[in-house]
């Protein structure tokens, strides 16, 4: 079984331009989440689509972020226009059911670096 | 709100023996699940184990398992026969209630061989 799919793996872009990354999940995953992952901290929770509804978005900031899951398989975030501070990794996980207690599985993460 | 408390910044172990990664948290609700990620240099998340706050029994799956104390919030992860390939960092992470889940800042574990 194929795993959480990432692309791109780096990206480096100077502040104020904008950036878009994309994920795909495991097949057959009805919920995809979207984590910043700032060096030296665990990952923190951006948004998460169940299916292709926003179920959580309380910690993306809306006015640079946007995420969208088209069709709910495939998604995209990206940022516009990007700063210092949005310098981290941006991992993609997927989960079957997006219980409360489910196993979340995570791609390998889109290292941004902004100028 | 929860809080995950991961003490130790980095652990070091001689191949082939065991080593504990130490884990707090902190939530209201009753009902929550605990799990533990291993994130090698790769960067990619890979889930390790899972307990649930109502399992009787410590988790287990291979080398790795989960040394809960529901009274004390500590879910410690134990690792045994540590292999050179085990360095990475671990985190925990808990999710409870409609809350969404939260990871400690983690600990990076370094195998001697």
């Amino acid at each position: 079984e194929a795993g959480v799919a990432q692309s791109p793996r780096y990206k480096i872009i100077e502040k104020r331009q904008s950036v878009a990354f994309w994920c795909n999940p495991i097949s057959g995953h009805a919920t995809l989440y979207w984590y910043q992952q700032i060096l030296g901290q665990g990952p923190k929770l951006l948004i998460q689509f169940q299916n292709n509804g926003v179920v959580d978005d309380s910690q993306l900031p809306k006015d640079r972020f946007s995420a969208e899951r088209l069709k709910g398989v495939d998604s995209t975030l990206k940022i516009q226009p990007a700063k210092l501070e949005d310098s981290a990794v941006y991992l993609c996980a997927s989960s079957p059911s997006g219980g409360r207690r489910d196993t979340q599985y995570f791609g390998p993460g889109t290292r941004l670096t902004v100028l | 709100a929860q809080k995950i408390t991961q003490t130790q910044p980095g652990m070091f172990v001689q191949e082939k023996e065991a080593v504990t990664l130490d884990c707090t948290y902190d939530t209201s609700d009753q009902s929550y699940g605990l799990f533990w990620y291993k994130q090698p240099s790769s960067g990619e998340m890979i889930f390790l184990i899972y307990q649930g706050s109502y399992d009787e029994q410590n988790a287990t799956e291979g080398r790795y398992s989960l040394n809960f104390q529901k009274a004390r919030k500590s879910a410690n992860l134990v690792i045994s026969a540590s292999q050179l390939g085990d360095s990475a960092m671990y985190f925990c992470a808990t999710q409870a209630g409609d809350n969404d889940m939260r990871f400690g800042a983690g600990t990076r574990l370094t195998v001697k061989p």
